[in-house]
Order: structure tokens, then C-alpha cells, then sequence
């Protein structure tokens, strides 16, 4: 069955970077992109950004250029998502999630990322 | 790309319909047919409830069912349970940057 398992919750400090990791089991991992999806407390869902697991072609929301990176590793069928310059504001839940016909079908479980003021 | 906007509650009985409203623009829910439903529950990750307007996946109740007419897409959940109330977002493919729009989320309660 499909799968995508995240990290574990991550505490940074303002300016330090984080990197959530997102391991895809149950089929095949360069069919599909994977996107990233954010959510503080109390709010909605964001958007943030997609990946092609297959090309490693990438895109960002305006907000993030330039301090956040999506990446993979194919070999362990693992992406990832990196934002760097923290501060309080990303203080949220981080979703990978893999897209099927514009649909988000598969998510992973979350991970809490908290950036103390 | 602004937010897609939905109304913030929507309550009703065990039993009853319901439908939730998901306004857009050209450019994103009426102008494609990649709209999607989530439902959440507290502190849980999105669940994909209707794809593609009105398709439901596998192991997803036929209470659910979605459409669009114009830039409004709808869900409606038919014959409300308590397992219902939980938070629900509709979601759009734009064609552009950014390739996606959430929106602003709805808060089902039931009765």
C-alpha cells in the first residue's frame, strides 16, 4: 500500500535551517510529484510547492523564493523539502503529499516544525 | 492567486444534507476540472475526499459528492453523521504560478 513517512518533529532556532524528509513506499516513486503543504496551528492548509521525483524539477510559492529547496533522493525513494532563514512564522505542521491528477491522494503523516520567538 | 473562499462554518442534524461552497475564479475551479476535497479531523493529515470535481476514491463514503458549476465547486454530504464533523478544504490546479490554490477551509459541525 502506499505510504509517505515524514521525519520527526524539529525545534529550530530564528535564522537555522530544517529539513523534513518524506519516504515513499508501495509504488513507484518517480510517477508522481510530490508537493508540500503547510498548516499552523489554527489554520488552513498552504500550499508551498511541487517536485518532480523523476526530473528533480521544482517550483516554489513567491513567499519562500530563495530559502527553500525541494530535493530527492531516488535511490531511497525519499524527498525532501529544506527552508532556511526560520523565524516564528513557520512555526507549523509541514505535509508531503503525492499528487495523482492534480489530486493530493496520498499524505504523510506530518511533521511539527516549532521555531520559538 | 488568492485563497479559493468558503464559508468559515457550516452546521446541520445527523441525517440531513449539507453542501459547502468553493468560489474561484477563470483561472483556477472554472477553469479546469481539478478540484479537489479534504477532510481533516484534529490533528490529523488531509484525507482526499472527491478529486477531479466530482470523483470519489476508493473506500470513500457515497455520501460525499462533489460538483462545479461556473467558478463555484460544492460538496455535499448527504445523510450527516457525527464521524462528519471535521474540517473540510477544497483545493484547485491553476495552470500558473502558483500551480495550486487551497481554500480558505470550512468547519463542519453536526448537530
Amino acid at each position: 500500500q502506499v505510504q509517505l513517512v515524514q521525519s520527526g518533529a524539529e525545534v529550530k532556532r530564528p535564522g537555522a535551517s530544517v529539513k523534513v524528509s518524506c519516504k515513499a513506499s508501495g509504488y513507484t516513486f518517480t510517477s508522481h510529484d510530490i508537493d508540500w503543504v503547510r498548516q499552523a496551528t489554527g489554520q488552513g492548509l498552504e500550499w508551498m510547492g511541487w517536485m518532480n521525483p523523476a526530473t528533480g524539477n521544482s517550483d516554489y510559492i513567491q513567499k519562500f523564493q530563495g530559502r527553500i529547496t525541494m530535493t530527492r533522493d531516488t535511490s531511497i525513494s525519499t524527498a525532501y523539502m529544506e527552508l532556511s532563514a526560520l523565524t516564528s512564522e513557520d512555526t507549523a505542521v509541514y505535509y508531503c503529499a503525492r499528487v495523482v491528477s492534480g489530486s493530493f491522494d496520498y499524505w504523510g503523516q506530518g511533521t511539527l516544525l516549532t521555531v520559538p520567538s | 492567486q488568492s485563497a479559493l473562499t468558503q464559508p468559515a462554518s457550516v452546521s446541520g442534524s445527523p441525517g440531513q444534507a449539507i453542501t459547502i461552497s468553493c468560489t474561484g475564479t477563470s483561472s483556477d475551479v472554472g477553469g479546469y476540472n481539478y478540484v479537489s476535497w479534504y477532510q481533516q479531523h484534529p490533528g490529523k493529515a488531509p484525507k482526499l475526499m472527491i478529486s477531479g470535481v466530482h470523483n470519489r476514491p476508493s473506500g470513500v463514503s457515497n455520501r460525499f459528492s462533489g460538483s462545479k458549476s461556473g467558478n463555484t465547486a460544492s460538496l455535499t454530504i448527504s445523510g450527516l453523521q457525527a464521524e462528519d464533523e471535521a474540517d473540510y478544504y477544497c483545493h484547485s490546479y491553476t495552470g500558473s504560478r502558483p500551480l495550486y490554490v487551497f481554500g480558505t477551509g470550512t468547519k463542519v459541525t453536526v448537530l
